[in-house]
């Protein structure tokens, strides 16, 4: 199937861990987006790649980190810098007619 | 800079009966817009958007929306709503003369669509 998968779906984090979330797309875009998401916010940019060795920070990136490799992954580090990472967490891609952004199911982190 | 608004944080309406989520935006050139829905513990799935050309745009299961640039608008409608259409919704806009690449989200909109 043709689209952006991200796993895990749900991930538990302890206090003082950083954890890394996945993020690949076969739909040969290039560029991708991290999203959180918090109820009553709507959608906040955390990093976006527009190609390959290329990222550039977003509205909240303070404590993630994100690595950009190869075309299909952008996987985003939620590192212990990060005060309040419990959110949900959405990575999509750019690309097609108008330059669509695409999304993938999305990752709950919650931190216990 | 490029914004977002939805005014409504929910909007309750009857099966069978039209149904309209407002957005208004603010961009310094030229805006693409975008509408996407949400269902709960899912990605967001593209609806619809506005690029240039007809005002009037027409996308996935039935919903349609209108660019009004004068009111810097583009509210999403459907003539008749399904309780399946119950969902959140999102406005977005990138503005294409700016050389700012990413899109703008507004705050979403839950739409009720009651029995």
């Amino acid at each position: 199937d043709g689209g952006i998968t991200q796993s895990p779906k749900y991930l538990f984090r302890k206090e003082g861990q950083n954890v890394t979330l996945s993020c690949e797309q076969n739909l040969n875009h290039d560029a991708m987006y991290w999203y959180r998401q918090d109820p009553g916010q709507g959608l906040r940019l955390i990093y976006y790649s527009q190609i390959v060795n290329d990222f550039q920070k977003g509205d909240i990136a303070e404590g993630y980190s994100v690595s950009r490799e190869k075309k299909e992954s952008f996987p985003l580090t939620v590192t212990s810098a990060q005060k309040n990472p419990t959110a949900f967490y959405l990575c999509a891609s750019r690309g097609g007619a108008g330059n669509t952004i695409y999304f993938g199911e999305g990752s709950w982190l919650t931190v216990v | 800079a490029q914004s977002v608004a939805q005014p409504e944080d929910q909007v309750n309406v009857a099966e069978g009966n039209p149904l309209t989520v407002k957005c208004t935006y603010s961009v310094s050139g030229n805006p693409y817009l975008f509408w996407y829905v949400q269902y709960p513990n899912r990605g967001l799935q593209f609806l619809l958007k506005y690029i240039t050309g007809d005002n009037l745009v027409k996308g996935s299961y039935g919903f349609e929306a209108e660019f009004n640039k004068s009111q810097t608008s583009f509210h999403l409608k459907k003539p008749s709503a399904l309780v399946s259409d119950s969902a959140l919704y999102f406005c977005a806009v990138r503005d294409t003369t700016s050389g700012y690449s990413t899109l703008t989200f507004g705050k979403g909109t839950m739409l009720l669509v009651s029995p």
